[in-house]
């Protein structure tokens, strides 16, 4: 059965720290792992990776993809209040989509 | 703004009663997802539709269908409500049905539903 495990699940840090976000997969016909932010509202679509070793950035988060290990890791540097959220991880399996529960990121100011 | 509508925003019903949920995908694409979330269960997959056609099924009770028209919109029917249907329905829509060239997907503000 296809299982997604993120860790940690919850996290407080203070604004300027460095986070990074653990996603672990097992799933058949594995495609592509995303990372999304959810607020109090809609998940928002962060990164897709399909390949091993090369890390998507944006701004200050950034992601690597380990297909031989099976996990991926979301790291956050110089964290703000605003990067406060649920981050989910889904790597989608043929058709299905299977969600991480999520790790909940609270930055301090 | 992804670009996926969702109607109503919020949904107060009784139990036994039927609800539909509507979903206009972005533009131009194919794919529709439904999920639901509720405070216990995290982000769960129920269904999705390619272009018309049902492509796979999650955890989706019996009680719910739904359906993708062909001017793309869906809807998600959930009948014989009970309390524990109360939760936030989301559509999300992506470019392709997945296989080879899998697509993010994109999620629309949700539909808060609850069941009293």
């Amino acid at each position: 059965e296809d299982k997604v495990v993120q860790s940690p699940l919850s996290l407080v840090v203070h604004e300027g720290d460095t986070v990074t976000l653990n996603c672990s997969y097992e799933v058949t016909n594995f495609r592509s792992l995303l990372w999304y932010k959810q607020e109090k509202k809609a998940p928002t679509f962060l990164f897709m990776l399909t390949s091993s070793g090369i890390e998507k950035k944006s701004g200050r988060l950034s992601s690597i993809l380990d297909k031989k290990e099976l996990f991926s890791i979301l790291n956050i540097t110089a964290t703000q209040t605003g990067d406060s959220a649920v981050y989910l991880c889904a790597p989608p399996g043929g058709f299905k989509t299977i969600f991480g529960a999520g790790t909940r990121l609270f930055v301090k100011a | 703004d992804s670009g996926v509508t969702q109607t109503p925003k919020h949904l107060i019903t009784a139990t036994g009663q039927r609800v539909t949920l509507r979903c206009s995908p972005r533009s131009g694409d194919l794919s529709v997802y439904w999920y639901q979330q509720s405070l216990d269960q995290g982000l769960q997959f129920l269904i999705q539709y390619y272009n018309g056609e049902e492509r796979a099924k999650g955890n989706i009770l019996e009680r719910f269908s739904a359906q993708q028209f062909p001017d793309l919109h869906s809807e998600l029917n959930l009948s014989s409500l009970e309390l524990g249907d109360s939760a936030l329905y989301f559509c999300a829509s992506s470019v392709s049905s997945g296989g080879a060239k899998y697509n993010e997907q994109f999620f629309g503000p949700g539909t808060r539903l609850t069941v009293l």
